[in-house]
């Protein structure tokens, strides 16, 4: 079964830090995956998402995720953080085995990002 | 642009009550989902459909069930709602080889 951790629950930064989000999956093959943010109250937006090929993809807001598969790992990264970046973030993980269960979508347990001015 | 919507943002109803949460998406997707998203818990998926009339069971599918009849609308209902189905419930829908698309949110107090 397919899975996804995000091993840092809460992180803090200082507005202008460089910024690194972890994220590792479990699946079979190499997986569709995605970054999505949610800001209090709202909805999911996605950010960016790894379908095949170049494995530094580049997403919305300054965002940048790079997928690794020796370690099974998909970080997002952001040069310089804004206060407005402060949210929830999600790494989610989508089957692309076919059958049934194609595209269904499995996410972690979010991290919350804080920023201090 | 595609758009998810919720049939409710806010609901507040008695323990026992079956409830009816309702999501209509307007772009043709196959898959539509309901999570449930609880702090520290992330989302997790109740029930998965991939297209009219089908449907998974995701993670949580107990004490839930749900009904897809068209294509665009995808139903989630709780037969007799407890406490802990106090949460926040969120739709999506995606063709199978892009992203999700999600609705914002139905927050659900069982009372």
């Amino acid at each position: 079964a397919q899975s996804v951790t995000q091993p840092d629950i809460h992180i803090t930064v200082s507005e202008g830090a460089s910024l690194e989000l972890r994220c590792n999956y479990s699946y079979g093959a190499t997986p569709y995956l995605f970054w999505y943010v949610q800001s209090p109250g709202q909805g999911l937006q996605l950010l960016l998402k790894y379908f095949s090929g170049d494995t530094l993809v580049q997403g919305i807001k300054g965002f940048e995720a790079e997928f690794k598969r020796s370690q099974s790992s998909f970080n997002l990264r952001k040069p310089s953080v804004h206060w407005s970046d402060a949210a929830e973030y999600f790494c989610a993980v989508a089957s692309n085995a076919g059958g049934t269960s194609y595209g269904k979508l499995t996410f972690g347990q979010g991290t919350i990002l804080t920023v201090h001015p | 642009d595609v758009k998810v919507t919720q049939s409710s943002r806010y609901l507040v109803k008695r323990t026992g009550e079956k409830v009816f949460l309702e999501c209509v998406q307007d772009m043709d997707h196959e898959n539509m989902f309901w999570y449930r998203q609880d702090p520290g818990l992330g989302l997790r998926l109740i029930y998965f459909s991939y297209d009219v009339k089908m449907k998974e069971k995701g993670d949580i599918p107990e004490g839930y069930s749900v009904s897809r009849e068209k294509k665009e609308r995808f139903s989630l209902i709780l037969e007799s709602a407890s406490t802990n189905q106090t949460s926040m419930y969120l739709c999506a829908s995606s063709l199978s080889y892009t992203e999700a698309f999600f609705g914002q949110g139905t927050r659900l107090t069982v009372v």
